[in-house]
């Protein structure tokens, strides 16, 4: 069964630092491209970056570029999200997912963790 | 950036209908669409990808449609469990983008 787990949320004061994590079990980890996408208290989805299987393609959503890192660690079948410069804006529920093979929907999601930005 | 326009926002219907949400994107996106489930206090759900194929393990009440820039998710014979908000998403290119979200009623 594919589990995807996030964790490393909380509450942050504006201008500093978070990083989340997302472990994977349930799936040939290092074989995947995957995803942070998120989701504002009450609004829609966004999504906000993407990594191939290798790391060697990443994409970020403007909203969060020079800001935030995607990264992953494939021997310890994790993602990561090191967000920086945090804004109230940046308040959401954070899901890791993962790609599909034939293009970047997303099929397997986690749960959520999620980050509040607030002095 | 390709911008996602979903309809309706709301939907109310009744138990064995059919229902039929659209989404339009602002350019030709050659069919790379997804269509998710998403129910309260729940992660969302992968329905449809490319347009028309049902993820494994989704029930064929669920059916996609279109081409271009125009895009339909269909659910027939509407369950119970089908009380959700239905996003459509794109994937033709990056930044990718999802429509606003359709929130499904059962009278």
């Amino acid at each position: 069964e594919v589990q995807l787990v996030e964790s490393g949320g909380g509450l942050v004061q504006p201008g500093r630092s978070l990083k989340l994590s997302c472990l994977a079990s349930g799936f040939t980890f290092s074989n995947y491209g995957m995803n942070w996408i998120r989701q504002a208290p009450g609004k829609g989805l966004e999504w906000v970056a993407s990594i191939s299987s290798s790391s060697s393609y990443i994409y970020y959503a403007d909203t969060v570029k020079g800001r935030f890192t995607i990264s992953r660690d494939n021997a310890k079948n994790t993602l990561y999200l090191q967000m920086t410069s945090l804004r109230s804006e940046d308040t959401a529920l954070y899901y890791c997912a993962s790609h599909g093979g034939s293009g970047y929907y997303f099929d397997y999601w986690g749960q959520g963790v999620m980050v509040t930005v607030s002095s | 950036d390709i911008q996602m326009t979903q309809s309706p926002s709301f939907l109310s219907a009744s138990l064995g209908n059919s229902i039929t949400i659209t989404c339009h994107a602002s350019q030709n996106i050659k069919g790379w669409l997804a269509w998710y489930q998403q129910k309260s206090g729940n992660a969302p759900e992968l329905l449809i990808y490319k347009a028309s194929s049902l993820q494994s393990g989704v029930p064929s009440r669920f059916s996609g449609s279109g081409s271009g820039t125009d895009y339909i998710l269909t659910i027939s014979n509407l369950q119970p469990e089908d009380i959700a908000t239905y996003y459509c998403q794109h994937y033709q290119s990056f930044p990718l983008t999802f429509g606003s979200g359709t929130k499904l009623e059962i009278k």
